[in-house]
């Protein structure tokens, strides 16, 4: 299967815990963004790359969580000192053509 | 902020029934997506709509992007159980960003 992968499915933390996220995009994909999910709503955006570069970060997106994407190749996302409304799905998603994007299966996180 | 409403927020329908589900701005996009959600799993991409006035038809499904790109609509006919799903709207105003809509989830009973 050559789709976006996400590692891990699920996580389960403490509050105060950091937890990082890994997203495998599609391999020939030059674009990778990060979208948060909670229930009943739409993916919120969080950031975008473009190769490595980090072109578009969210206002949303707090001091405590950062992005990267070394080489232009998979990303993490890091949440630092976790808190209760962190918990979300959150998904990755990479395209090549300017507006289509590719989900993966994200990553569920429940902070307690 | 560039806002996209989807309606109706919830539909549940009877197999073979035929549907339609509206995304709507107040902004123009340049080009609008649609995908369907299950749960606990990453939306899948069903369509991409760019020009205004575009209809694509994918199966049982029509897809129309308004003439001034910034409403669109997906219509199903003859619903089947395995349409059941969570509707996503995504329009897109650059390259870098887009914005969703919160879906509407359909509900097909058999």
């Amino acid at each position: 299967d050559t789709g976006v992968s996400q590692n891990p499915r699920h996580k389960i933390t403490k509050r105060g815990q950091n937890v990082t996220f890994r997203c495998d995009p599609i391999s020939e994909h030059n674009r990778l963004y990060w979208y948060r999910q909670t229930l009943g709503q739409g993916p919120e955006f969080l950031t975008y790359f473009q190769n490595e570069a980090q072109l578009e970060k969210s206002r949303l997106l707090s001091d405590r969580f950062s992005a990267e994407r070394p080489k232009g190749s998979f990303s993490t996302l890091e949440i630092q000192r976790t808190e209760q409304g962190d918990s979300a799905m959150y998904l990755c998603a990479s395209s090549f053509s300017r507006y289509e994007q590719y989900f993966g299966p994200g990553t569920r996180l429940t902070v307690t | 902020t560039q806002l996209l409403e989807q309606s109706p927020q919830f539909l549940s329908i009877q197999e073979g029934e035929n549907l339609t589900v509206y995304c709507n701005s107040s902004s123009v996009f340049s080009s609008l997506q649609w995908y369907r959600q299950e749960p606990g799993e990453g939306p899948v991409l069903l369509v991409t709509v760019v020009t205004g006035g575009e209809v694509k038809k994918l199966k049982r499904l029509t897809f129309q992007f308004g003439d001034a790109r910034k409403d669109s609509s997906l219509h199903i006919t003859a619903a089947q159980t395995g349409d059941t799903g969570l509707y996503l709207c995504a329009g897109w105003a650059n390259a870098g960003k887009s914005t969703f809509g919160d879906g509407t989830t359909l509900t097909v009973k058999p």
